[in-house]
């Protein structure tokens, strides 16, 4: 089955610790993306990957940081400069250029 | 600043009539335009897009209007099903491929 896997779908962070959100896909997609979404808000864009080894800032990218060191992969890391971690993450891949974005199931992460 | 606005955060409408749902965009480089519905605790989905070169797109009940001096998009669903209650986001993106998202809209489909 092709789609986009995020895991862990349930994850908590001790103050000061870093984490990582796994986002894997197998459709080949080019693109990848990684979006914010607190409650009743929208969804904000952190970063985005247009190609392997290649990545920018989106709106909200400090505190995190991104790799792209395979094209299937796209792993974000939340780190201790975040303050305000607790939102839901999205990750997604499309094909290209104004191309429908296919999302995974997402991962809640929480503050202890 | 949000480049994608979504002024309406709700909407309710009666089964079978029309829901139109609005969304502004303030930055002209824009190219591509998409509408999602999402439900609570999962990932968007994609409707139906649009781009810049055209005014009107369809697909089944789902119509997305684009006028490009006024910087504005609406997606019309007729006729409207319970089924199609869920919050609506708007996207849009250019060039460079960073697709920014509305606040979204929930509408609400009463039977």
């Amino acid at each position: 089955d092709g789609g986009i896997t995020q895991s862990p779908k349930y994850l908590f962070r001790k103050e000061g610790q870093n984490v990582t959100l796994s986002c894997e896909q197998n459709l080949n997609h080019d693109a990848m993306y990684w979006y914010r979404q607190d409650p009743g808000q929208g969804l904000r864009l952190i970063y985005y990957s247009q190609i392997v080894n290649d990545f920018q800032k989106g709106d909200i990218a400090e505190g995190y940081s991104v790799s792209r060191e395979k094209k299937e992969s796209f792993p974000l890391t939340v780190t201790s400069a975040q303050k305000n971690p607790t939102a839901f993450y999205l990750c997604a891949s499309s094909t290209g250029t104004g191309e429908k974005l296919f999302f995974g199931s997402g991962t809640q992460l929480s503050v202890l | 600043d949000q480049q994608v606005k979504q002024n309406s955060p709700s909407l309710s409408v009666q089964e079978g009539r029309i829901s139109i749902l609005n969304c502004d965009y303030t930055n002209s480089m824009f190219d591509y335009f998409l509408w999602y519905k999402k439900y609570p605790a999962e990932g968007p989905t994609f409707l139906i897009s649009i781009s810049s070169i055209k005014d009107k797109n369809e697909d089944g009940r789902f119509t997305v209007f684009l006028n490009k001096s006024a910087k504005h998009l609406s997606l019309h669903i007729v006729p409207s099903q319970p089924g199609d209650s869920a919050v609506y986001f708007c996207a849009a993106s250019g060039e460079n491929n960073d697709m920014r998202f509305g606040a979204g809209t929930r509408l609400t489909v009463k039977p």
